[in-house]
């Protein structure tokens, strides 16, 4: 069975700081998609980055980066310059490939401290 | 630009009574779904649709009905509320074709449901 595991239930980083959030998933499809969602107080689910498993390189938008090692399966997500608005509930996901089953992690309580 | 949008936002209902969450999205979208969001926990799939016509459960349907008589709308109608329904629920959509797509899951901004 397809899993998504977020080992890490909160974190806290300091304003300006760097936190990467770890993201390990289990699989046995060659073809899939990661996403890192972000839910902030206002509780509405927003998408922060995505990755193609086909894809080596790994995915960035502006502070958001992200670490894909498809061997070892892992999805790690860096935060660079962390900002106050930057605190959030961040679920890891995954979905194979032409299929309808998003699999979400338990997320990860990120602080930021001012 | 509304996506996904779901109405009601806020809804108090007592023991025993029903109620229909609303879902549209106006993006096109084929698949469509119903989340649950429990305190501090992730999502959980209640149902989804992979068109028009065509719906069916995910992990946890008891006590749920969906349909989906058009592309645009997802309602989910609560048969009989018991306090363990209470909980915060997402519609979301997301568009694939022969496998093919972005893959993102649209989110509509969730509808806190309280059952006493």
């Amino acid at each position: 069975a397809q899993t998504v595991t977020q080992s890490q239930p909160e974190m806290s980083v300091q304003e300006a700081e760097t936190v990467t959030l770890s993201c390990t998933y289990d699989t046995s499809e060659s073809d899939y998609y990661l996403f890192w969602y972000k839910q902030p107080p206002s509780r509405q689910m927003i998408l922060v980055i995505r990755q193609e498993a086909y894809k080596q390189q790994n995915a960035t938008e502006n502070r958001f980066s992200v670490n894909f090692q498809k061997a070892a399966k892992s999805f790690s997500l860096k935060i660079s310059d962390s900002q106050l608005g930057d605190a959030a509930m961040y679920f890891c996901a995954y979905i194979a490939s032409g299929t309808y089953k998003y699999i979400f992690g338990t997320g990860t309580r990120l602080k930021v401290l001012a | 630009n509304a996506g996904v949008t779901q109405t009601p936002k806020f809804r108090i209902l007592k023991i025993g009574q029903s109620m229909t969450l609303q879902c549209t999205q106006d993006m096109n979208h084929n698949y469509m779904y119903w989340y649950r969001q429990d305190p501090g926990m992730g999502l959980k799939l209640i149902y989804y649709s992979v068109g028009a016509g065509i719906t069916d459960k995910g992990e946890v349907p008891n006590g749920y009905n969906v349909s989906r008589s058009t592309t645009e709308d997802f309602p989910l109608r609560l048969e009989l509320a018991a306090p363990s329904q209470t909980s915060v629920y997402f519609c979301a959509s997301s568009y694939w074709s022969g496998g093919l797509g972005t893959g993102e899951l649209f989110f509509g901004e969730g509808s806190r449901l309280t059952v006493l």
